[in-house]
This record gives C-alpha cells, sequence and structure tokens, in this order.
C-alpha cells in the first residue's frame, strides 16, 4: 500500500510569489491534514480536509489556502511569500471519519525555500 | 507548540531506559499522541492515549494522567537508532493535532 505522497519534494521561491503544494493520501483515506514544521516553532496545524470540506482551520493568515478533491488528494497554496513561509509543509492523512481522531499517516514533505 | 511543553534535548547511552515527560493544557482534550521522527524524514506514530495508565507496546511504553495534564515516553534498551526527534501532540479537533516543539534525544555507545 503506498503512502502519502507529496510534491515537490523541494522548490525555491522568491518573496511574492506564489506556491501550490500537492498531497495523495493513502488509497481509502478521507481525511487529509496540512502542517508547517520550523526549527524554531516545530509542527503548526494549518488546516483539515474531509470530503472536499475544510472542517478544521489553524491560526494561519489568509495567505494558506487549500482544498481538496473528490479522490480526497489535496493541495494547498501559499500567495504573496514571504521569507517566514521558508519552512518543511507536511501532509497527513487518516481513515477516520468526520470528526474522530485517530493515527495520522505524514508524508515526506515538501521543503519550501523563500528567497 | 502552544500549550505543550516537553524538554529541547535529552542524552542517553545503548541499553538505558529514557522517559521524555510532556505537559499539556487540559481544557479541550481529546487524546495525546506521540511521533518518532528522525533527521529528514515524515513523524512516524508511537502511540496514543486517552484513558489514564500506561500503554506497553514493546520497547516503547506511554503513560497519561488526565487529571494532571501530564503524559511520558518511556524508551527501554535504547538502541542507536532510538536517536530521533520524540514529539508529543494533543489531539484538539478531527485530525488537527497540537505539537510540542519536540525533544531531540541522542543514544551513544
Amino acid at each position: 500500500k503506498a503512502g502519502v505522497t507529496q510534491t515537490p519534494r523541494y522548490l525555491i521561491k522568491t518573496r511574492g510569489q506564489q506556491v501550490t503544494l500537492s498531497c495523495s493520501p493513502i488509497s481509502g483515506h478521507r481525511s487529509v491534514s496540512w502542517y508547517q514544521q520550523t526549527p524554531g516553532q516545530g509542527l503548526q496545524f494549518l488546516f483539515e480536509y474531509f470530503s472536499e470540506t475544510q472542517r478544521n482551520k489553524g491560526n494561519f493568515p489568509g495567505r494558506f489556502s487549500g482544498r481538496q478533491f473528490s479522490n480526497s488528494r489535496s493541495e494547498m497554496n501559499v500567495s504573496t511569500l514571504e521569507l517566514g513561509d521558508s519552512a518543511l509543509y507536511l501532509c497527513a492523512s487518516s481513515y477516520l471519519t468526520s470528526g474522530a481522531t485517530g493515527e495520522l499517516f505524514f508524508g515526506e514533505g515538501s521543503r519550501l525555500t523563500v528567497l | 507548540g502552544q500549550n505543550i511543553d516537553q524538554p529541547t534535548e535529552m542524552t542517553a547511552t545503548e541499553g538505558a531506559i529514557v522517559q521524555i515527560n510532556c505537559t499539556y493544557q487540559t481544557s479541550g482534550f481529546n487524546g495525546l499522541f506521540w511521533y518518532q521522527q528522525h533527521a529528514g524524514e515524515a513523524p512516524t506514530f508511537l502511540s496514543y492515549n486517552v484513558l489514564d495508565g500506561l500503554e506497553e507496546k514493546g520497547r516503547f511504553s506511554s503513560f497519561l494522567s488526565r487529571s494532571k495534564g501530564y503524559s511520558y515516553l518511556l524508551l527501554k534498551e535504547l538502541q542507536m537508532k532510538d536517536s530521533a526527534s520524540y514529539l508529543c501532540a494533543r489531539s484538539q479537533a478531527g485530525t488537527a493535532l497540537i505539537f510540542g516543539k519536540g525533544t531531540t534525544l541522542s543514544v551513544s555507545s
């Protein structure tokens, strides 16, 4: 069974640009969540999607957005990039249904560098 | 991470036992996770506690006290491959987890 797949793995952007990251969850998993990981702040929750609906949102500015497609694949977008957006962006999927809590399966992440 | 406290670094030797503590804010608590993350790799699930007590899984055990807002991860018979970051996380809603900043464990021979 394939794991969570994230693309691209590495990317470099400049301030003011926008970026789109993609995540394919484990087959059969309908819940996808996104996290930002930085050395200073650790892992911080961005948002969670279930059946194409955003279920929870973390404390990030509106420049950060996401969506989920009918096949459960998800994308996140960051517009007007700032230097502080440099981070590892991790996607995680779960087999549990809406409202439940359980194990998250993480992808390898997309490492974004903003120059 | 907000409301989650764990030590930044710990060191230990092969074969030893180490306990990594985690304290968290109890309001809205829905469960406590431990994840392991090797450098450059994705976090992997170790344990999930929702009730008070000790859960044992091979060399790793996790303890929870809901009333005290306290958990610990116990690693026995340490091996070099256990050198990693250990992340404590509390469940907030759905799959939204609040993570601590992680404890970097270094195991030496």
